[in-house]
């Protein structure tokens, strides 16, 4: 079964710019959550779907953010324009039952953001 | 003051150690507790989940709560060099669908 794939891997942007993020879940899982780890500071909540349906977006940092999950299956993460601030690893995670609680969070590898 | 504070160390062991890896807390609302273990340039995994307080084991994993000093740990048994990682805890609270991570404490097992 294939994991949580996310791309691109590693984006480098310069300041202004726009970068668009993208994750595939697990097939089934309704529930997917999008996290942030800038450096040196701790993984941080950004905001969780299920399905098509944004559940909590308390995370995100600014309107400059956009997230979306069309159809309930991959999402998407834009950012627009990108400050420096913005650099670090984004992560999504996805989850068949309601996590963390009642079930197991499985997250991508990441996709590294860098903003010059 | 962050919710959840964890060493970053490094960390280094001699192989076959017990490593002791812990956190603390702010938030006393937090039931759900857990241990993600991270390897360079992958995603965290979950490694242990407690609810409330007590202790599990899971191998040569154990993970304890003390809710009254909201204090967590993680104890690593005959380390190996496969555990060397980055180990992270994570809370939540009952109803939240989002957890609360350490900085995470970097380990290395040494041969």
């Amino acid at each position: 079964e294939a994991g949580v794939t996310q791309f691109p891997s590693h984006s480098v942007i310069e300041k202004g710019q726009t970068v668009t993020l993208r994750c595939d879940p697990i097939s089934g899982h309704d529930n997917l959550y999008w996290y942030r780890r800038v450096m040196g500071k701790e993984i941080k909540f950004l905001l969780h779907f299920v399905k098509e349906s944004k559940q909590d977006e308390s995370g995100m940092p600014n309107n400059r953010f956009l997230a979306e999950r069309t159809g309930g299956t991959y999402s998407t993460l834009k950012v627009q324009p990108a400050e420096l601030e913005d650099s670090g690893v984004y992560f999504c995670a996805s989850s068949q039952e309601l996590a963390p609680n009642t079930g197991e969070l499985f997250f991508g590898e990441g996709s590294r953001l860098t903003v010059l | 003051q962050k919710e959840v504070e964890q060493d970053p160390g490094p960390l280094s062991v001699p192989e076959g150690a017990i490593v002791s890896l812990n956190c603390t807390y702010s938030n006393s609302a937090f039931q759900y507790f857990m241990w993600y273990r991270q390897y360079s340039r992958k995603g965290p995994e979950l490694l242990m989940y407690t609810y409330s307080s007590g202790n599990k084991e899971d191998g040569r994993f154990t993970a304890q709560v003390d809710k009254s000093s909201k204090y967590i740990s993680l104890f690593i048994r005959d380390s190996q060099p496969s555990d060397s990682a980055t180990y992270l805890c994570a809370m939540s609270v009952p109803g939240a669908q989002k957890l609360v991570f350490g900085q995470g404490t970097r380990l290395t097992i040494n041969p």
